[in-house]
């Protein structure tokens, strides 16, 4: 049983390159998350999905996009990669509503 | 907008001694409090949660106390250990998909 698992764990990027973020779990959990780690200033999120076939804005969600592929998939879009754009990013599952989450393990992109 | 503030950002305490961290949260609509354990480099995890029709929970040597009226909410560890060394971070769910994090407060266990 993995859990939540992320891919890649490290990342470097140009200005302007794109990527995604991979995040698939494996405990058949409906609601997904992102969400980016900043020193200082906790957990923001980015977006998140309550269930397959919808996703909505969290906090911070300029400069990214999301797709639920299916249940247990849910990834991470940047379409132009910002130096604002470093930070650590972590997927999250839980079964819905006032669970607590499982986390993914993470992934540190860095922008240059 | 919706807002959890946690105290203290850095805490050092002494082998055995107890921690306390406190948060207190804006929206009065909140329900659902988990407590999340990061240790350096690794992903947070779940390490207690309550919800508002409960005053105080336990978990061996941890607690967590809810008030309401004042919207606080604090994380009690006793006979803290050098593993118990960690960033610890509250969070406040209004019952929708947003949980809203504090800023983390990093504890130091001296052996």
């Amino acid at each position: 049983n993995a859990g939540v698992t992320q891919t890649p764990k490290f990342q470097v990027l140009k200005t302007g390159q794109s990527m995604t973020l991979q995040c698939a779990q494996d405990m058949n959990h409906n609601s997904m998350y992102w969400y980016r780690q900043d020193p200082g200033m906790g957990l923001r999120l980015i977006y998140y999905s309550a269930s397959e076939g919808t996703t909505d804005k969290g906090e911070v969600p300029n400069g990214y996009n999301v797709s639920r592929l299916n249940k247990r998939e849910f990834s991470l879009r940047l379409e132009s990669a910002a130096p604002s754009q470093t930070s650590v990013y972590f997927c999250a599952s839980n079964s819905g509503q006032g669970r607590g989450y499982t986390f993914g393990s993470g992934t540190r992109l860095t922008v240059v | 907008g919706e807002n959890v503030e946690q105290h203290p950002s850095t805490l050092s305490v002494q082998e055995g001694d107890s921690a306390v961290i406190k948060c207190t949260y804006s929206d009065s609509a909140s329900n659902y409090f988990p407590w999340y354990k990061q240790e350096l480099g690794k992903r947070p995890q779940l390490i207690i949660d309550i919800r508002s029709n409960v005053g105080e929970k336990k978990d061996q040597r941890i607690a967590v106390t809810l008030n309401k009226t004042a919207k606080h909410f604090s994380l009690h560890i006793t006979e803290t250990q050098p593993e118990d060394s960690a960033v610890y971070f509250c969070a406040a769910s209004a019952g929708g998909f947003k949980t809203i994090f504090g800023a983390g407060t990093r504890l130091f266990v001296k052996a």
